[in-house]
């Protein structure tokens, strides 16, 4: 088991681009969040998943953010027409739901909107 | 969820034993405290978490009052690389509930060699 990975782990991009980020969970877990964490803050809620249903969304989830979980494994966020204030780390976490379920989280995803 | 209070910062020296509180005044019963740290530029770590009971793994132990209103996480010898910023969260049990964390600005603890 080699825990949550994220890709990439950097990503620079000019404002308007559209971005992906891609995470792969512990092989075992069920379920998939999606957090933002910006400089000097804690890690913010964005959406989770259960299997491939997208259970909850935060309001700071805008309508240029989407997120999928096609087959219940591997996840992604695409940030669409990307702008300056999107520039942050994106983390994601996954747990095995009952009983306290523990989230594990990967090492994130940087962003950089120029 | 219940809202917790943390010092901002600390320090501690290098070897001796770090001891961090954390305020849960509005926990309920049916809330878990969960403690997770970020070294910087990481993404935040599982450290340990608790209902009622005190709890011990190869990473730290947490101290729950009677009460539950507060914690304390400690690490029985620190050392440089346990410079991160520790955050306490309490989490419901229920499956019904949110089941997101909820990080507060947590505490820079810096040790010192």
């Amino acid at each position: 088991d080699t825990g949550v990975s994220q890709n990439p782990r950097h990503k620079i991009t000019k404002r308007g681009q559209n971005v992906t980020f891609r995470c792969d969970p512990i092989s075992e877990h069920n379920r998939l969040y999606w957090y933002r964490q910006t400089l000097g803050q804690g890690p913010e809620f964005l959406t989770y998943f259960q299997n491939e249903a997208q259970l909850e969304k935060s309001r700071l989830l805008s309508d240029r953010f989407s997120a999928e979980r096609p087959k219940g494994s591997f996840s992604t966020l695409e940030i669409q027409r990307t702008e300056q204030g999107d520039s942050a780390m994106y983390l994601c976490a996954s747990s095995f739901s009952g009983g306290p379920e523990t989230q594990y989280f990967g090492p994130g995803t940087r962003l950089l909107v120029l | 969820d219940a809202k917790t209070t943390q010092p901002t910062s600390m320090d501690c020296a290098e070897g001796r034993a770090a001891n961090l509180p954390c305020n849960h005044s509005t926990i309920s019963g049916n809330e878990y405290v969960y403690w997770y740290r970020q070294i910087h530029s990481q993404g935040p770590q599982y450290i340990i978490h608790g209902l009622k009971n005190n709890e011990t793994n190869e990473m730290a132990s947490l101290i729950i009052t009677e009460d539950r209103k507060s914690s304390t996480l400690i690490l029985p010898h620190a050392t440089l690389r346990d410079t991160a910023v520790y955050y306490c969260i309490v989490r419901p049990l229920w499956e019904g509930s949110a089941r997101q964390l909820t990080f507060g600005s947590g505490t820079q603890l810096t040790v010192l060699p």
